[in-house]
């Protein structure tokens, strides 16, 4: 198995919801991140968790909130998005560390209204 | 800190001819360095690495890049484009806290 799973594909929430983004790797990598991508821009690194620990977060607003419960599912909580925050959500995950080669999940629309 | 250019957002290239999209790059030592493909509303796929060794790196799906130190860049080949690898390419480069990505060059196939 060598894909990354995320779930929901598309999400429509309001701004005053809370939802969360599902990632889930089966490749025993140990390192598993999520980048934003905005319509024709290159993704942005919003957290890395290395080993279940967050060992870097891109100052990202406390809206969004990082979950690793093991080293196979990385989770993203949203609280209180902003319509900026609509964007592709894209999960990837890499053997050990971050500056190997990432695999990406095809992400999540989200569209916050 | 690391950044990357890809100086030409949009390439056209007839089918069946070579393809060259351009990748500098800014960083003190030698990076890990990548190039990744993206098709509308999809993940990225890795197309190859370069992380030392030889210069010439070869990839999936035909692709090869070279690196040239002196020049500081990463340039992407294809000897003979077909139309299903019209996509968004991005090169990035790793150096420790994560990968950071050019702004992507949009290829455009035509027949």
């Amino acid at each position: 198995d060598t894909e990354v799973t995320q779930t929901p594909k598309h999400l429509v929430m309001g701004m005053t919801n809370k939802k969360s983004l599902k990632c889930e790797q089966h490749m025993g990598h140990r390192a598993m991140y999520w980048y934003k991508q905005k319509a024709k821009k290159p993704p942005e690194l919003m957290f890395v968790y290395s080993y279940e620990k967050l060992s870097i977060n891109e100052s990202v607003p406390s809206r969004f909130s990082p979950e690793c419960p093991n080293s196979s599912l990385l989770n993203l909580h949203l609280h209180a998005l902003q319509p900026e925050d609509s964007a592709l959500y894209l999960c990837a995950s890499s053997p050990s560390g971050p500056d190997e080669k990432l695999f990406f999940g095809s992400g999540t629309q989200l569209s916050v209204l | 800190a690391q950044s990357v250019t890809q100086p030409d957002i949009h390439i056209t290239v007839s089918e069946g001819a070579s393809l060259e999209l351009r990748c500098n790059y800014s960083y003190g030592a030698t990076p890990y360095l990548f190039w990744y493909v993206q098709s509308p509303g999809q993940g990225l796929q890795l197309l190859l690495k370069y992380f030392s060794g030889d210069t010439l790196v070869q990839g999936i799906k035909g692709f090869e890049a070279e690196f040239k130190r002196s020049q500081s860049s990463f340039n992407l080949r294809k000897p003979s484009v077909h139309w299903s690898d019209a996509a968004e390419y991005f090169c990035a480069v790793g150096a420790g806290d994560g990968l950071t990505f050019g702004k992507g060059t949009h290829l455009i196939i035509q027949p």
